[in-house]
């Protein structure tokens, strides 16, 4: 499968607890989005980056950081966990020239307990 | 800032009728807009966007900035066509760049009985 992936599909985990989600970008693609979709906020942009680098950010809590690797797959690192950060993260990524359509992946299912 | 408005949580019509899915955004800039959607057990997908004014699956919309709006219409609704609609929203800077981030709406969810 040349879309985007991301791992692992679901994750449980309790309060004040650390986890990582891995995204893999579309083969080709330099930008990578994080994405969170929760009941209340809907989808809500978190985080890009452009070929490693960071490029624009959205309403990430400070708990939240990113990064994007050499061989631009990215990881979104989220601590202290909230019951409230129970929510679907999205990954979506695209060449990241103008206005290019976004192709996103599967999507981690998060629950705090 | 960025909004994006979808008034319709949910949206139900008959298969052959009418559909429009109804999208307000804000933005002081020059706006660039995009429908996307997610079938069942499916992942989201781009639909169509405004800047390449096509016709996807039967599913046309128009940029109307006196409006501020880009209502997502199709003549005749399919039973395939039921699925979560997502309006969203990119800026152009100057020199015509995007932003990149996507301002999503709540999206709709469309069902279409038979």
């Amino acid at each position: 499968d040349s879309g985007v992936t991301q791992t692992p599909k679901h994750l449980i985990t309790a309060t004040g607890q650390r986890v990582t989600l891995r995204c893999s970008p579309r083969s080709g693609d330099l930008s990578v989005y994080w994405y969170q979709q929760s009941l209340d906020q809907g989808l809500q942009f978190l985080i890009q980056y452009y070929n490693g680098e960071e490029r624009a950010k959205g309403n990430i809590l400070e708990r939240f950081s990113a990064q994007q690797f050499p061989d631009l797959h990215s990881e979104l690192n989220l601590s202290s966990l909230e019951l409230g950060d129970s929510a679907l993260y999205f990954c979506a990524s695209n060449v990241g020239r103008t206005a290019d359509t976004q192709y996103f992946g599967p999507g981690t299912r998060l629950t705090v307990l | 800032a960025q909004r994006v408005t979808q008034p319709e949580k949910l949206l139900s019509v008959f298969k052959g009728a009418p559909v429009e899915l109804k999208c307000n955004y804000s933005y002081s800039g020059s706006p660039e807009l995009f429908w996307y959607v997610q079938y069942s057990r499916q992942r989201l997908q781009l639909l169509l966007r405004h800047i390449s004014r096509e016709s996807i699956k039967g599913f046309t919309a128009d940029l109307n900035k006196g409006e501020t709006s880009f209502h997502l219409k199709k003549p005749f609704a399919q039973e395939e066509d039921s699925a979560m609609y997502y309006c969203a929203l990119s800026g152009i800077g100057a020199g015509g760049t995007s932003y990149g981030k996507l301002t999503f709406g709540q999206g709709t969810i469309l069902t279409v009985h038979p």
